[in-house]
């Protein structure tokens, strides 16, 4: 069975500081992706980043990055120099590539940036 | 404009009367689903399609048909909606190799 798990359900940072979002995946499928979304507290889902399970490179979009640890099956998302507008929630997403239907979903990290 | 549309955004309704919650993409996606979001659970995934008339059901399709006759428009039909259908559900497209793109949610209530 394919599962997501985000540990942690809150967090809090000080603005202007990196913070770093737990997620770990269960898959035995060899090929697939995992995304990171935000979710502001108006409820539209918006993609940050994107992982493919065979990139060499961890991936990185402007002020986010994915740090991908294959053996360990984890996904963790970095934000740098966090701002308020950070403040969401954030859910890590699993994408299986024999079935592009299947997204599996974590439960979420709401954050809160300090100012 | 790229986008995922959903209707109507706020919905609230009596147990057992028949709705439908329209879903329309304008990105040639082949591939669209349902989800519900319920606090503490993330998304859940309720029906998704690969094309035109190919459907099928996803962790949670209990209470929930869907219908995919032309490859834009992906309607979710609650026959008879219960109290505990009551979320936000989200409507969502891709290609095989895109993330998905999300609707704007649509709020539902059933009392």
């Amino acid at each position: 069975a394919q599962k997501i798990t985000q540990t942690q359900p809150g967090m809090f940072v000080q603005e202007k500081e990196a913070v770093t979002l737990d997620c770990t995946y269960d898959t035995s499928d060899p090929s697939y992706g995992l995304f990171w979304y935000k979710q502001p507290s108006s409820g539209e889902m918006i993609f940050l980043i994107y992982q493919g399970s065979y990139d060499q490179q961890n991936a990185t979009e402007g002020r986010y990055s994915l740090n991908f640890q294959k053996a360990r099956k984890s996904a963790n998302l970095v934000i740098s120099a966090s701002q308020l507008g950070d403040s969401a929630m954030y859910f890590c997403a699993l994408r299986l590539k024999y079935n592009f239907n299947k997204f599996y979903f974590g439960s979420g990290t709401k954050l809160n940036v300090k100012p | 404009e790229a986008q995922v549309t959903q209707n109507p955004r706020y919905l609230i309704t009596v147990t057992g009367k028949k709705l439908t919650v329209t879903c329309s993409q304008n990105m040639n996606h082949e591939y669209m689903s349902w989800y519900r979001q319920d606090p503490g659970l993330g998304l859940r995934q309720i029906y998704y399609s690969m094309n035109v008339e190919v459907t099928d059901k996803g962790d949670v399709p209990e209470g929930y048909k869907v219908s995919r006759k032309e490859k834009r428009n992906f309607p979710l039909i609650l026959e008879s909606p219960s109290p505990n259908q009551t979320s936000l559900y989200f409507c969502a497209s891709s290609s095989s190799t895109d993330t998905q793109y999300f609707g704007p949610g649509t709020r539902l209530t059933v009392l």
